[in-house]
């Protein structure tokens, strides 16, 4: 069935370090893929999405593409602060069943 | 003003007991979702409702009972709580489904039982 794998974490990086985070997809036809954050003590939120192959999502920073050829989407930020310390989350919707499944998340620490 | 909110934030119980989980969302969104995120972020659906009719029922024991007395709040009931039943519940809801993949997360529920 359709799912998302993402990188084991935890991930710990230094300010201003360069972040990537891998996430690769099993879906049938091409979904929309999706990039969740959540900050300690918080629900999830979206982070960026992208609709169709080629596109790039952003916000804040971080940069997602979506690879139809190596089906991944994998997240990236060229200077991570400490603020960006959270567990990031990829996510896809199963077609025709209305839900968003998510990946096993990664925690990222940013150390100043 | 808050848009999905979810009561307790915290709840610790004894086995055995029976509690009830709460939320509202006031984003005038047609569905509600509840998630269960054990203690490795692992995040896995439970139910989901659109206007007040379930469509997604997981391999969930019986013991959680979800109900939506209107479109804008989806509580939890939970029987004969267990200890493997501790974890974050969260609540969310959305606009016709997924088909945006926008959904939008209330703080969640820390359950424990002892």
């Amino acid at each position: 069935g359709d799912s998302v794998t993402q990188m084991e974490g935890p991930v710990t990086l230094s300010e201003e370090a360069f972040l990537t985070i891998n996430c690769t997809y099993t879906a049938t036809g091409y979904p929309s893929l999706f990039w969740y954050v959540q900050y300690p003590g918080e629900g999830l939120q979206l982070l960026l999405k992208a609709t169709k192959a080629d596109d790039k999502g952003s916000n804040k920073g971080f940069e997602a593409t979506y690879r139809k050829e190596t089906t991944s989407f994998h997240l990236e930020k060229g200077s991570v602060q400490v603020s960006d310390s959270a567990v990031y989350f990829c996510a896809l919707p199963i077609q025709g069943a209305q839900k968003l499944v998510f990946g096993q998340g990664t925690r990222l620490t940013i150390n100043p | 003003d808050t848009a999905v909110s979810q009561t307790p934030k915290y709840l610790v119980t004894q086995m055995g007991n029976d509690k009830s989980i709460k939320c509202e969302q006031n984003l005038g969104h047609d569905t509600m979702y509840w998630y269960k995120q054990d203690s490795k972020k692992f995040l896995k659906i439970m139910f989901s409702y659109n206007n007040k009719e379930l469509i997604i029922n997981e391999t969930v024991p019986n013991r959680f009972s979800p109900k939506s007395p209107d479109k804008a709040h989806l509580n939890l009931h939970i029987n004969s709580l267990e200890l493997g039943d501790s974890a974050v519940y969260f609540c969310a809801s959305s606009h016709q489904g997924t088909n945006t993949g926008e959904l939008f997360f209330g703080e969640g529920s820390r359950l424990t039982v002892l």
